[in-house]
């Protein structure tokens, strides 16, 4: 089966950086999706990661470490706009998304 | 490009009732699938349409059905509503060099 955790909720101040964490356990692994989704909308793909190591784009990077089964997004500068909740999605061989319960992020001023 | 469209976006339906949601793919894209999202919770998968075919499954009783048509647009059908039923739906589109891309989901309230 599949397993994906991350944290429910996290704040911080806007200008500021927060780092939210995942873990997964899947079998036939292929990547790990990242997505935000403000409430009421669809989930907005913001990045996905293949290969051990950290991709950047932007405000908003993404790391990877296939050998603990270990993720984060990484969000800087904060704005009120990055208010959202973040989805982690491990993408597995048997064509499907699992994805996390979502981590709800709130940037206060 | 319109993105992937979804009709209707909200709905009320009664236990017992039988539902039908659908889905424009993004152009280009070949693949369609759908999820469950309850609230504050992440999305669920239900099942994956490939060539009209159901390409893989969740863990969603057979209630759950579809149907993915020669313009790659797909229906999600939901028979016997239960009030559990109750929650967004995202169809997402994709092909085999893109990421998925979701719809503005439908919410279904079952009363």
């Amino acid at each position: 089966g599949q397993n994906i955790d991350q944290p429910t909720e996290m704040t911080a101040t806007e200008g500021a950086i927060v780092q939210i964490n995942c873990t997964y356990q899947t079998s036939g692994f292929n990547g790990l999706f990242w997505y935000q989704q403000h409430a009421g909308e669809a989930p907005t793909f913001l990045s996905y990661n293949v290969l051990d190591g950290l991709e950047e784009k932007g405000r908003f990077s993404s790391f990877l470490s296939r050998s603990k089964g270990y993720s984060y997004l990484l969000l800087k500068e904060l704005q009120m706009k990055d208010s959202a909740s973040y989805l982690c999605a491990a993408d597995s061989n048997d064509y499907k998304l699992s994805f996390g319960a979502g981590t709800t992020v709130t940037v206060r001023a | 490009d319109a993105g992937v469209t979804q009709s209707p976006t909200h709905l009320i339906k009664t236990r017992g009732q039988q539902v039908t949601l659908r889905c424009s793919p993004k152009s280009g894209h070949d693949t369609v699938s759908w999820y469950q999202q309850a609230l504050g919770q992440g999305p669920q998968f239900i099942f994956q349409y490939y060539e009209e075919e159901e390409r893989q499954r969740g863990n969603f009783p057979d209630r759950f059905s579809g149907h993915q048509f020669p313009n790659y647009s797909s229906e999600l059908n939901v028979n016997a509503l239960l009030l559990g039923d109750s929650a967004l739906y995202l169809c997402a589109s994709s092909s085999l060099v893109t990421e998925a891309f979701f719809g503005q989901g439908t919410r279904l309230t079952v009363v």
